[in-house]
């Protein structure tokens, strides 16, 4: 049961170039999106978030936008780090109006973003 | 910034043991929540917990877990009667509200190896 999908194990982008990683959900109850990286031995790190009254939300190098249509939504990273080398992971949450105040997020399986130089 | 921290980084217990595992989460949140992350596998939601009582579980959360905040710091999981299959990352996580549009961060996990 994948209610969250991240298609790509693995991406390879140049240093300096855009990285864009995708997830794709099946939910139609989820309201809140949430990309977390996350490097070996540690947990999860927050990124940026998006609640789905909104197309778009920007923070520094981190863009995420959201397609509701088409239950789609992706990460820019730009212009790509070495640093951000590591596993991103997609989230959702249901939101308050299913009734979900304190439910768990659904992750996807991640993808391993490998920034080259 | 303040961060989530959980004790200890690795357990070994036999199979059958009962283990602890310790969380302390930031301190102004007030939702905290429990995941796993079996081997090559999806993270996965256990409980959620609000007010000294659990919230939210999934069907992963049987009668085998339970959840505890047994002082103003500490939140714990327990897992009676291990079994190999229990093997896995266990992830703390608090938000400062029922995540609506709130994120919930991780502490950096305890490793649980069941032998």
């Amino acid at each position: 049961d994948q209610q969250v999908k991240q298609n790509s194990p693995s991406l390879s982008v140049q240093e300096g170039r855009i990285s864009i990683l995708n997830c794709d959900y099946t939910n139609s109850m989820f309201d809140y999106f949430l990309w977390y990286k996350k490097y070996p031995a540690e947990g999860p790190t927050f990124l940026i978030s998006i609640s789905s009254i909104k197309d778009k939300n920007e923070d520094g190098r981190f863009t995420v936008f959201l397609n509701k249509s088409a239950k789609h939504l992706s990460l820019h990273i730009v212009p790509s780090q070495p640093g951000d080398s590591a596993v991103y992971f997609c989230a959702a949450h249901p939101g308050p109006y299913s009734g979900g105040g304190a439910d768990g997020l659904t992750f996807g399986k991640g993808t391993h973003l490998i920034i080259q130089p | 910034e303040p961060e989530v921290t959980q004790t200890p980084s690795h357990q070994v217990t036999q199979m059958g043991q009962e283990v602890i595992l310790r969380c302390v989460p930031i301190s102004n949140h007030l939702y905290f929540y429990w995941y796993r992350q079996i081997l090559g596998q999806k993270v996965e939601f256990l409980v959620s917990f609000y007010n000294n009582e659990i919230s939210e579980k999934s069907e992963i959360f049987d009668d085998q877990f339970s959840v505890e905040r047994p002082d103003g710091s500490n939140f714990t999981l327990k897992i009676r009667s291990t079994k190999l299959e229990d093997s896995a990352m266990y992830f703390c996580a608090s938000s400062e509200w029922a995540t609506s549009n709130q994120p919930q961060h991780f502490g950096d996990g305890t490793r649980l190896s069941i032998l």
